[in-house]
């Protein structure tokens, strides 16, 4: 099936890392992509991985996926108050490039 | 590179009524994809269209949801009659084929 879940809250305090964790059902995914929303706003690419890559480091972000059980992670190092939105894990899966979207994790971010 | 675009950017209406939302995709992409997001929730799939053809449709409530791509470039996505359920934000995305999605910034619809 296609299904991914994902925690509905994070809160951190500024200067620490956050975590956001997703688990998907698919294991025909082909990549894995972390989007951010901010209030009122569309929705942002962050980073994707590919499926057979365990790891990718972009700066801040960090991407960690254990295909084997089929989870991803998303570490922000150093979170700031920029950083507070709602994060989305997707997979693609098909043929034809379909996203799934997880509910999305609110991150808030506190001094 | 021009973005998605997307109109209107909000819209309010009566149920019953019937509602139009209308997307240009990035120059070149063959793909087109309309999203559906409920507040508190992922978006979700309703049509997929490459080209001018549907290639996914299978979560569109086809009894009062259509779209169309003429001409395989821009793409319009209508609601007759809306139900109060249906107010939710509905985001046009692009690709090229296989490739990575360009989300435009939606419209809002609010459904009384």
């Amino acid at each position: 099936g296609e299904d991914v879940e994902q925690s509905l809250f994070l809160s951190v305090r500024e200067g620490d890392s956050s975590v956001i964790n997703c688990t998907y059902t698919d294991s025909s995914s082909t990549y894995l992509y972390w989007y951010k929303q901010e209030p009122g706003a569309g929705l942002q690419l962050l980073t994707y991985i590919f499926s057979n890559m365990d790891m990718k480091q972009d700066q801040r972000l960090t991407v960690l996926l254990n295909k084997k059980d089929k989870h991803l992670s998303l570490r922000i190092a150093d979170t700031q108050t920029g950083d507070s939105a709602i994060y989305f894990c997707a997979e693609r899966i098909g043929g034809y490039n379909k996203l799934i979207f997880g509910a999305g994790t609110r991150l808030a971010v506190h001094p | 590179e021009a973005g998605v675009a997307q109109s209107p950017r909000y819209k309010i209406i009566e149920k019953r009524q019937s509602v139009a939302f209308w997307c240009n995709p990035i120059s070149g992409h063959a793909t087109l994809y309309w999203y559906q997001q409920i507040l508190g929730q992922g978006p979700k799939l309703l049509i997929q269209f490459q080209n001018n053809g549907v290639v996914d449709d299978s979560q569109l409530p086809k009894d009062r949801f259509s779209a169309e791509r003429l001409k395989g470039v821009d793409s319009t996505l209508k609601i007759q009659p809306a139900k109060l359920e249906d107010s939710a934000v509905y985001l046009c995305a692009s690709s090229l084929v296989g490739g990575g999605y360009t989300f435009g910034s939606g419209t809002r619809l609010t459904v009384v």
